[in-house]
């Protein structure tokens, strides 16, 4: 696709419930970021892949926090037991390589109640 | 840890006002400094970088210089537009193994005709 694509847009769901959310990177982009934001802050990072690989998960809150990549382009943000708390705009990002510029996604709402 | 300041807002100016958000940033080594931009119902979308001391990012009569003695990176444009109204973010990328952004809580413009 022309850019970066996350499904769905919007997700609601009561607390306890586990999500899933995807993210289909830029065709050829080896480098895909996943980042969380919270109302009235800006995104703070999540995790990065490089191809298949999470090269650096250092940003998941908890265990409840899950990302796969399996075949290095669509990448899935897994969590489980989902609280009020996790509710946040969940954006994905991706980039041709490492230090090159990174395109963002328009995000997934997430709302837990 | 490496953080960004920045303005906090609203920001309301009248048409062909001068604009200046403020961004700071803490950091160790030399960071890339980046401005990226929110428009209503759209993904980040990068404005400008800069990579070194000194350098100017420019872009859509935006400009931004990388100030290391003083540690800022103020986003400038001499005449704001309506279609400029939108969530500014100024964010930092300390490389490494990562390349990950770190971001400020965002800026909201609104121009007003």
């Amino acid at each position: 696709g022309a850019g970066v694509s996350q499904t769905p847009s919007n997700k609601v769901t009561e607390k306890g419930k586990y999500v899933e959310l995807r993210c289909d990177p830029i065709s050829g982009h080896t480098a895909l970021y996943w980042y969380r934001q919270s109302l009235g802050q800006g995104p703070e990072f999540l995790i990065y892949f490089q191809g298949t690989g999470a090269a650096d998960d250092s940003g998941l809150p908890n265990d409840r926090f899950f990302a796969v990549r399996p075949e290095g382009s669509v990448s899935t943000l897994k969590i489980q037991r989902t609280e009020r708390g996790d509710s946040a705009v969940y954006l994905c990002a991706s980039s041709f390589a490492k230090n090159t510029e990174a395109f963002f996604g328009q995000g997934t709402r997430l709302t837990v109640v | 840890g490496d953080s960004v300041t920045q303005m906090e807002g609203p920001v309301t100016l009248s048409e062909e006002a001068f604009l200046t958000i403020n961004c700071t940033y803490t950091a160790t080594g030399y960071p890339s400094l980046f401005w990226y931009v929110q428009y209503p119902g759209e993904g980040l979308q990068l404005l400008l970088k800069a990579t070194k001391a000194d350098d100017k990012g420019s872009n859509k009569g935006f400009e931004a210089t990388y100030r290391k003695e003083t540690t800022s990176f103020h986003l400038e444009k001499g005449s704001v537009q309506v279609s400029d109204s939108a969530v500014y973010f100024c964010a930092l990328s300390t490389g490494g193994a990562t390349n990950k952004l770190i971001f400020g809580t965002g800026t909201l413009l609104a121009v007003q005709p």
